[in-house]
């Protein structure tokens, strides 16, 4: 079984743009979770998707949005990107609570 | 103070010692995680606790309750198991059930 991809690997954007990312579970996974990861705050939880629903969320400002589309692909947005937002965005998905898989991240770099 | 703490923050060892990896926490969980990230930044979900203890191979992980802790232990270490181990605890807030990393712990294994 394919792992969990994320697209794209990279990016680099300007402050004031906005950017999209996108997170593809492994198959028959209907649970996905988005997080991020920063050298001075760690690993933070943006928030939860399941079956096309937002299940929980973390304390984002709500420039950080996602959404889930029905074959349980999901995507992150953020807007009007600021420069602390440069970071690795990971996306992890689950069949059952517990046991996350995660995917190799995106590193986001705005300048 | 964070509601996760980790200990030590750095440690290394000997190929061969036995690793023992800490994490006490603040707040009422459901579950705590221990996971695993390779220096390319990969994330692997090694166990999830919700009492008692658990081995996978080399690894084992404990969790007391009533205490705040958890502790992951390494057997045998391998140089192959210097990564970031990272404790994140699971826990309802206000309805919204979201996951709490630590700052996680360098392992470095010297052959």
């Amino acid at each position: 079984k394919a792992g969990v991809t994320q697209t794209p690997r990279y990016l680099i954007k300007t402050r004031g743009q906005q950017v999209t990312l996108s997170c593809s579970p492994i198959s028959g996974h209907r649970s996905v979770s988005w997080y991020q990861q920063t050298p001075g705050q760690g690993l933070q939880f943006l928030f939860e998707y399941f079956s096309e629903t937002q299940r929980n969320k973390g304390n984002f400002p709500g420039r950080f949005s996602g959404r889930q589309f029905s074959n349980s692909r999901s995507e992150m947005n953020v807007s009007t990107l600021e420069l602390g937002d440069s970071a690795l965005y990971l996306c992890a998905s689950s069949l059952k609570p517990g046991v996350q898989y995660f995917g190799p991240g995106t590193r986001l770099t705005v300048t | 103070k964070n509601e996760v703490e980790q200990s030590p923050q750095n440690l290394t060892a000997q190929e061969g010692e036995f690793i023992t990896i800490n994490c006490s926490y603040s707040v009422g969980i459901s579950a705590l995680h221990w996971l695993q990230q390779h220096p390319g930044g990969g994330i692997v979900s090694l166990f999830m606790l919700s009492s008692g203890k658990k081995k996978h191979g080399r690894l084992i992980a404990t969790i007391n309750i009533q205490e705040k802790h958890s502790s992951l232990h390494i057997t045998a270490s391998h140089p192959r198991d210097s990564a970031v181990y990272i404790c994140a605890v699971k826990r309802r807030d206000f309805g919204n059930e979201k996951l709490t990393f630590g700052t996680g712990t360098r392992l470095t294994i010297i052959p």
